[in-house]
């Protein structure tokens, strides 16, 4: 069963805009959710988790994650969105089937343009 | 500091050739692990060491040979891989406690052919 995805393949945003990036779970328990950028030919980087606490989660770069239990949500935000923002975006959560390992079960990634 | 470094970066190779992939990291990690990205795909898990230990092998098949020789080291081995094989392969490392954040190096550029 999916446990995380990301409903949007590509995401276009004029620069300066407000962007959004979509990503829904669905496990039992307290999820552990990140989001996590790649650039070209990158490895990925993190920008943010939330494990408990504030719904409203402030990473890297300007990003904020809003999580929502009732929507099972945790979207990705940026009040004003640069052209250096142009990469592709994973949602990932921790792999509910494998606690002990740890590992991250990863959302299929959206692309997000920004255009100037 | 929270680098993982990962050579070479490219590679290319046949095969019939056996070649490996390192992975470092110096942040005193416990948790290591391998996975498998095909271009525009997430990545895919194949390997979790903790403490030095394999602990998961996602079935992946034995021309991939995984080793943990020391708690800062992760290698790879490779062995008759075929051209399927070439995908981006990153290491990433945590902290054993589960709420803690993995960190993945940059990827080594894989190219069977």
């Amino acid at each position: 069963a999916q446990s995380v995805a990301q409903p949007e393949d590509q995401v276009n945003v004029a620069e300066g805009n407000p962007l959004t990036v979509k990503c829904t779970y669905s496990v039992s328990g307290n999820p552990y959710l990140f989001w996590y950028v790649q650039y070209p030919n990158r490895g990925l980087q993190f920008l943010l988790k939330y494990i408990t606490g504030d719904n409203l989660v402030k990473g890297s770069y300007g990003f904020e994650a809003e999580f929502n239990k009732s929507q099972t949500s945790f979207h990705l935000k940026k009040p004003s969105a640069l052209v250096s923002d142009s990469a592709l975006y994973f949602c990932a959560v921790r792999d509910p089937f494998r606690s002990g390992a740890n590992n991250l079960f990863f959302g299929t990634g959206t692309r997000l343009t920004v255009i100037p | 500091d929270t680098e993982v470094t990962q050579t070479p970066k490219h590679l290319v190779m046949g095969m019939t050739n056996k070649k490996s992939l390192k992975c470092e990291q110096h942040m005193g990690h416990r948790a290591m692990y391998w996975y498998k990205q095909k271009a525009k795909k997430p990545p895919e898990l194949m390997f979790v060491y903790s403490y030095e230990k394999l602990s998961i092998n996602e079935s992946v098949p034995s021309r991939f040979s995984p080793e943990c020789p020391n708690s800062s080291l992760l290698n790879l081995h490779l062995h008759a891989l075929q051209p399927e094989d070439s995908a981006l392969y990153l290491c990433a490392s945590k902290e054993i406690a589960s709420t803690d954040t993995q960190y993945f190096g940059p990827g080594t550029r894989l190219t069977v052919l």
